[in-house]
């Protein structure tokens, strides 16, 4: 147990749907972020918050939409996604940016 | 274009030996480096860091080396332990800025 929740932990969506990742940490850390992690590929940083406020978007295609209503919850939302964004989504927080990040334990995604 | 690379998709290692990660990058002005462990259904946890001011730093069983000339590190874990199967990954970039690149990651088999 990280302090860092992803609530779901597996999702099976259609192209057509659109649903939210959830992710919540408890630990007081300033920073949040969201990850990809592909089969066989290195983890691909997508969005960074840094006290609620976005400072990175990693080149993210808009089906992607990130939001940070507060800095304990981030979320993604996702929409008319791909089948090739399926994929293990990690979210992950830290005191500050760049220092050690905490992750969850990621959401399963699997666009049919 | 990769920026961090781990060449070894898998190593085995008995128990009680030594288990050595390799770890290259080819940014020259990346100056901290991080080992992330991450067993199945879990996110990476933080294992430990290095800054290039330093050539090594050691916790517990796990050290870390940097070859700043080489643009290259290493973990190194000693002895090994069945509970250290696990998949590794190594993250490098800067750290006045908010991004790090992760390696594709090694799994590590510690056979009893």
């Amino acid at each position: 147990e990280t302090g860092v929740t992803q609530t779901p932990r597996h999702l099976v969506m259609g192209m057509t749907n659109k649903k939210s990742l959830k992710c919540e940490q408890h630990l007081g850390h300033n920073a949040m972020y969201w990850y990809k992690q592909s089969a066989k590929k290195p983890l691909e940083l997508m969005f960074v918050y840094n006290f609620k406020e976005q400072t990175e978007n990693n080149s993210v295609p808009s089906r992607f939409s990130p939001e940070c209503p507060n800095s304990s919850h981030l979320f993604l939302h996702l929409h008319t996604l791909q089948p090739e964004d399926s994929a293990l989504y990690l979210c992950a927080s830290s005191p500050l940016m760049n220092t050690e990040a905490f992750f969850g334990q990621g959401t399963r995604l699997t666009v049919v | 274009d990769q920026q961090v690379k781990q060449n070894s998709p898998s190593l085995s290692v008995q128990e009680g030996r030594i288990s050595i990660l390799n770890c290259d990058y080819t940014n020259s002005m990346f100056d901290y480096f991080l080992w992330y462990k991450k067993y199945p259904a879990e996110g990476p946890t933080f294992l430990i860091s290095i800054s290039s001011i330093k050539d090594k730093n050691e916790d517990g069983r796990f050290t870390v080396f940097l070859n700043k000339s080489a643009k290259h590190l290493s973990l190194h874990i000693v002895p090994s332990q069945p509970g250290d199967s696990a998949v590794y990954f190594c993250a490098a970039g800067q750290y006045n800025f908010n991004k790090f690149y992760f390696g594709s990651g090694t799994k590590l088999n510690v056979k009893p």
